[in-house]
């Protein structure tokens, strides 16, 4: 089975702008997940998909958002860009968001 | 509120030598655990979860509730243990990482 993937790979975007980032789970895989990584914070989770629904959310301000589509693909938005937002940003999926995360590659995003 | 805490940023090791990462967490009801391992530029893979007592690549994690700890250990460290560990809790919550680097 293929990855998890992510698209796209880096991305530099300035303050005030909004931002995309886009992941494919493992076929079959209904759960998405989204997670921060900083060096000063490190991982933080972000929400959960499941069917269409977010299931889970974590401590984030209302500019993160996010959405799945009927094929389990996931998107993942933030609106006014801040310089703190600079971060990777993984998701990961799992069959029922019960057993095992599979971690995609992430998505390195500079806001500048 | 949950809380993971990693207190080592960075902990080396001589190859041979046992290793110990810690982690210390706050949950009140029965907690949920796991390890991530990060090696350089691969992919963020869960290394084990407590509930299934597992051992992986050598790596065991004991859960103390008494202590509300659950800490990494493995009696020989290898130089392909270097990498980025995070302790996980529950919904998730995850610590901050312990870099590893094991000395040849």
């Amino acid at each position: 089975k293929a990855g998890v993937t992510q698209t796209p790979r880096y991305l530099i975007k300035t303050r005030g702008q909004q931002v995309t980032l886009s992941c494919s789970p493992i076929s079959g895989h209904r759960s998405v997940s989204w997670y921060q990584q900083t060096p000063g914070q490190g991982l933080q989770f972000l929400f959960e998909y499941f069917s269409e629904t977010q299931r889970n959310k974590g401590n984030f301000p209302g500019r993160f958002s996010g959405r799945q589509f009927s094929n389990s693909r996931s998107e993942m938005n933030v609106s006014t860009l801040e310089l703190g937002d600079s971060a990777l940003y993984l998701c990961a999926s799992s069959s029922s968001g019960e057993e095992t995360q599979y971690f995609g590659p992430g998505t390195r995003l500079l806001v500048l | 509120a949950q809380r993971v805490t990693q207190p080592e940023k960075l902990l080396s090791v001589f190859k041979g030598a046992p290793v110990e990462l810690k982690c210390n967490y706050s949950y009140s009801g029965s907690p949920e655990l796991f390890w991530y391992v990060q090696y350089s530029r691969q992919r963020l893979q869960l290394l084990l979860r407590h509930i299934s007592r597992e051992s992986i690549k050598g790596f065991t994690a004991d859960l103390n509730k008494g202590e509300t700890s659950f800490h990494l250990k493995k009696p020989f460290a290898q130089e392909e243990d270097s990498a980025m560990y995070y302790c996980a809790l529950g919904d998730p919550v995850f610590g901050k990482g312990t870099r590893l680097s094991v000395i040849a």
